[in-house]
């Protein structure tokens, strides 16, 4: 148990929905980042929140954002879904940025169709 | 771009065996390398991390090496068990990235009883 809840744990969508995924990082950690998993592949880095304020964004579109709120929970908003989107997204929270070990949640398994 | 590749994709070992998944970055300014494991549909659970500075860390039945000259990470797994089957996820973290982790494609692996 690293501590990071995540949820809901699956979630099935259509094209062109919006979905919003959330996670509750450790108490104290004040970094969060979030990871995209397509099935068979590695984690792919989306963005990162230091303080409430995006710190670090991968090569993902602007329709991928997110929240940081002051009670170290989190949330991952994707606007109009496309099938691509389909995944396993992962939070993972750490005590700073150069925290030297992030913690992840079981992750949210989503499905578009 | 970094970029992190595991060989081999997929592996299957009777119980009992010595083994050593591979890893190898382009990154020649890695802060550490972490070594993951993750069960099917599952988050990821850290295993091993090793800062630059570090040559290797070992737990329980687990060590880990890291060569930053020739870009490569070894995880050496002694007298696999069956409960050791999962998907094994090497990711590293550059110096000017933050909290940034570029992961590998993973490696699977099946020990058999």
């Amino acid at each position: 148990e690293t501590g990071v809840t995540q949820s809901p744990t699956h979630l099935i969508k259509t094209r062109g929905q919006q979905v919003t995924l959330r996670c509750s990082s450790q108490s104290g950690h004040n970094t969060v980042s979030w990871y995209q998993q397509a099935l068979g592949q590695g984690p792919q880095f989306i963005f990162q929140y230091y303080r409430e304020e995006e710190n670090g964004r991968g090569n993902f579109p602007p329709r991928f954002s997110g929240l940081q709120f002051p009670n170290y929970s989190s949330e991952l908003n994707v606007n109009a879904l496309e099938l691509d989107d389909s995944a396993l997204y992962l939070c993972a929270s750490s005590l700073a940025v150069g925290g030297e070990t992030q913690y992840f949640g079981p992750g949210t398994r989503l499905l578009v169709l | 771009k970094q970029e992190v590749t595991q060989i081999p994709a997929a592996l299957s070992v009777p119980e009992g065996e010595n083994l050593v998944l591979n890893c190898s970055f382009t990154d020649s300014a890695i802060y550490n390398l972490q070594w993951f494991r993750q069960d099917p549909g599952k988050g990821l659970t850290s295993l091993l991390l090793i800062q630059s500075s570090q040559r290797e860390q070992t737990s329980g039945r687990l060590n880990a090496s890291l060569d930053k000259s020739s870009g490569r990470s070894t995880l050496y797994i002694a007298a696999s068990q069956p409960g050791d089957s999962a998907t094994y996820l090497c990711a590293e973290r550059d110096n000017n990235a933050g909290n940034m982790l570029t992961f590998g494609g993973g490696t699977r692996l099946m020990v058999k009883p």
